[in-house]
């Protein structure tokens, strides 16, 4: 049964820094995996998406990488602003099967 | 032009109540869920529909049942609600069986359901 864990589970840090959110998978046969990011009390917003036969994927100062082999991904996240601040969350697919979330990574960007 | 919207978008109600959730998308997708975020953010699929067809169940209690009048409604129906049903509920909407396609999910704003 697929597994996914984030960590951290939360993260802080001041305006302007790099930073990288770590996602790990314990099922390697995935079809694609999708970042999203939640505000409070809001929906899901989809960040990226990456197919099983990519590296990597980019979208403005975002850019997620997938190893699949070692059932890994990151968001990397530069030049970090307070508008920024939200849990990142990271769910795995295999197909037109239901996404397994992980429980999320919560950031705060202090200005 | 909202691709997968969700009525309500909150419901308070008591104990005992029998309660609907409605969701619609746009996007010509052919593979609807619902998902079950509780008190602690945690997402979890509750069922997923492909064609009008439930294809996946997870263990969740019969009194609730999801109903698809057709490939772009996805309505939820929960009988005799209870304190722990308290929690958000999301659609999504992807893809399904049609080879070469992303299966990228996309999600509805969320309904927040409070049971008293």
């Amino acid at each position: 049964k697929q597994e996914v864990t984030q960590i951290p589970a939360a993260l802080s840090v001041p305006e302007g820094e790099n930073l990288v959110l770590n996602c790990s998978f314990t099922d390697s046969a995935i079809y694609n995996l999708q970042w999203f990011r939640q505000d409070p009390g809001k929906g899901l917003t989809s960040l990226l998406l990456i197919q099983s036969s990519q590296r990597e994927q980019t979208s403005g100062r975002l850019n997620a990488s997938l190893d699949k082999s070692s059932g890994r991904s990151t968001l990397y996240i530069a030049a970090s602003q307070p508008g920024d601040s939200a849990t990142y969350l990271c769910a795995v697919g295999s197909g037109n099967t239901p996404l397994v979330f992980g429980k999320g990574t919560r950031l705060s960007v202090i200005a | 032009d909202t691709a997968v919207s969700q009525t309500p978008k909150y419901l308070v109600t008591q104990m005992g109540n029998d309660k609907s959730i409605k969701c619609e998308q746009n996007l010509g997708h052919d593979t609807m869920y619902w998902y079950k975020q509780d008190s602690k953010k945690f997402l979890k699929i509750m069922f997923s529909y492909n064609n009008k067809e439930l294809i996946i169940n997870e263990t969740v209690p019969n009194r609730f049942s999801p109903k698809s009048p057709d490939k772009a409604h996805l309505n939820l129906h929960i009988n005799s609600l209870e304190l722990g049903d308290s929690a958000v509920y999301f659609c999504a909407s992807s893809f399904g069986l049609a080879g070469g396609r992303s299966y990228e999910q996309y999600f509805g704003p969320g309904t927040r359901l409070t049971v008293t």
